[in-house]
């Protein structure tokens, strides 16, 4: 498997640009996830999905950010509009999650949003 | 509020020793501990897990520690290699998903 993919690597837009972050998750995971990592704040859940369905959004930071997962193999993270403070790295990560937890996750590369 | 500490930004030790980084928690009650490696660019690693009801688990030279009565997590390296520099994370897992310490920057010189 070619493991979790996440396009594009690196986006550097300009504040108030729509932005739009794709993640593909490894085939047969149930479970999917949106992180941002800051040196400040540390890698923080944004989002998560169970079964394409969005269980738990208290992470997103405000209405700017929105998340859909279409179906099991496709989940995009936007922002509209950017701002600086948005610069981050942003992780998706997928796993197989069971009834009870204890479920390891798989990390794409991420992408390096860049606001300027 | 729920917190997670990671004993130290940053962990210099020499190649041969063995690598102690800890993880302590405070308002929480976690069922399962996680580790991972992430190193510079990528995205973390899961290294190991551990339950509530387990004291201790190993991997080649990794060993994981879980102290619930003083909430703390021990992660140790056993013959480090300048190839396991990296960062590591510590993350709970408990009513909630995944909630991830702030990380451990380790170099193992030569």
């Amino acid at each position: 498997d070619a493991g979790v993919i996440q396009s594009p690597r690196h986006e550097v837009t300009e504040m108030g640009q729509e932005v739009t972050l794709r993640c593909k998750p490894i085939s047969g995971h149930n479970s999917l996830f949106w992180y941002r990592q800051t040196m400040m704040r540390g890698l923080e859940l944004l989002i998560y999905f169970n079964n394409n369905v969005p269980i738990d959004d208290s992470g997103m930071p405000e209405d700017r950010f929105s998340a859909k997962m279409p179906n099991a193999s496709f989940s995009t993270l936007k922002i509209q509009p950017s701002e600086p403070r948005d610069s981050a790295v942003y992780f998706c990560a997928s796993s197989l999650k069971g009834t009870s937890g204890g479920y390891e996750q798989y990390f794409g590369p991420g992408t390096r949003l860049t606001v300027t | 509020s729920q917190k997670i500490e990671q004993n130290s930004e940053a962990l210099n030790i020499q190649e041969g020793k063995t690598a102690t980084l800890t993880c302590n928690y405070t308002n929480y009650s976690p069922a399962y501990l996680q580790w991972y490696r992430q190193d510079p660019g990528r995205g973390p690693v899961f290294l190991l897990l551990i339950r509530e009801n387990e004291k201790e688990k190993r991997k080649e030279r990794l060993k994981v520690t879980f102290d619930t009565t003083l909430k703390q997590s021990l992660f140790h390296i056993t013959a480090s290699q300048p190839a396991d520099s990296a960062t590591y994370l510590c993350a709970l897992e408990g009513n909630t998903p995944l909630v991830f310490g702030k990380g451990t920057r380790l170099s193992v010189i030569a």
